[in-house]
Order: structure tokens, then sequence, then C-alpha cells
């Protein structure tokens, strides 16, 4: 039962290169989430999604990209990465964001620009 | 005006006492609101759900609700030193899962 698997865990990245932070569930979720979170911060939404082929943005989503082709993997792109988006990517899923249906969440991206 | 908002801490409770964690929020349409647990270097897990003004219990943890003053709050009763940890409140609407800045606890024995 793998639930929400991110790839990779660890990636340092020099100035300007870009990378795609890979995102898939296997538990048929419509909702799909990209959080970052920096040091002693909480989660901030960069891109959501409410089903496949449906994204929008969140409440930081310059800088980065996302597709939603499949049910199953949300994908977060960077291009021209720079130092301030040094953090710990989160990816996420639910049934739906109500009820008794929580987040899953992946073990995360530690991801340093140098 | 930020979206989600929580009392800055961090909040330090002695052993067996009672914390209590806050939270406001700006969307009046917002529909469900969640505590989250975070263990440092770890995935949030989540702790508390709640979606009508009032209480909720479960088990040492309390969730209120109150949508005119668009405020959430989770009480911890018995805190134990495992407690420790930062929790996060995230608010919901329309598929959009937003969080605050979370509030680090630490319960000293």
């Amino acid at each position: 039962n793998a639930g929400v698997t991110q790839t990779p865990k660890f990636r340092i990245l020099k100035i300007g290169q870009s990378m795609t932070l890979q995102c898939t569930q296997d538990m048929n979720h419509n909702y799909m989430y990209w959080y970052r979170q920096d040091p002693g911060m909480g989660l901030k939404l960069i891109y959501y999604s409410v089903g496949a082929g449906i994204t929008d943005k969140g409440e930081v989503p310059n800088g980065y990209n996302v597709s939603r082709s499949t049910t199953e993997d949300f994908p977060l792109r960077l291009e021209l990465a720079a130092p301030s988006q040094t953090s710990v990517y989160f990816c996420a899923s639910s049934y739906q964001p109500k009820g008794d249906s929580p987040l899953h969440f992946g073990n995360g991206t530690r991801l340093t620009v140098t | 005006q930020k979206e989600v908002e929580q009392n800055s801490g961090p909040l330090s409770v002695p052993e067996g006492a009672i914390a209590s964690l806050n939270c406001t929020y700006s969307d009046r349409g917002s529909q469900s609101f969640f505590w989250y647990r975070q263990y440092s270097g770890k995935s949030p897990e989540l702790i508390m759900s709640i979606y009508s003004n009032g209480d909720k219990e479960d088990g040492r943890f309390t969730a209120q609700l109150n949508k005119a003053s668009q405020y959430v709050s989770l009480l911890i009763r018995d805190s134990q030193p495992s407690d420790s940890a930062t929790y996060l409140c995230a608010v919901a609407r329309t598929g959009k899962l937003t969080f605050g800045q979370g509030t680090i606890l630490t319960v000293h024995p």
C-alpha cells in the first residue's frame, strides 16, 4: 500500500537549473496538492488539482508549473531555480478535503538551490 | 491579511496541563477545518476535523469552531511530552486547502 510517493527525497540544484518533482498516488484520489515548507514555517500552497486535467494556483505559484494528465500523477516543475526556492516540498492527496477524508502526505522532497 | 493565521507561539506547557491553540481565517465561505500535527522532519498528520459550529471531542483533543467569529481552536488536555510538535491549522473551501504558519508546542515534564 504505497499511498503518496514523492521522488526524489533530496536534491541540490544550481541557480538557473530546472527540475521536476514527481508525485504519484495509488488511492484514486481526486484532489492533489503541492506545498512548500520553509524552516520553522507552515505549509504554503503552490498549486492544487481537483481532478485530471484541472489545476489551479495556490498562494505561491510563481516559478512553478504543474500538470495533471492522469488521476495518479501530479508533477511539479521548477524552471530557472532560485535560492528562494530552497525548501521542503510536500505532495498530498485526498478523496475530498472535507468530511473525514484527511490529506495523505508524501514524505517530502528537500530541495537546496545554491 | 493572511488567509489562515495561528497564534505565533512557541507555546510551552507543563505535563498534565491544558494546551490551547488558536486559529483565525479570513474566508467566510470556508467549509471545513482541520488540525494537523507535525513532528520535526516528518510529514503532517491529521488529528482533528470539524465542520459545524461547536465542539468536537476525540480523546484528549477538543476542536472548537465559531464561524461567526471565523475562529477555530484546539485544546489538548492532560498534555504529554509526546504532544510536543508543531500544530497546523488548515481551512478548506471547494478543494483549496490552506494552512496556517503553525504553532510550536513544547510539553515539559
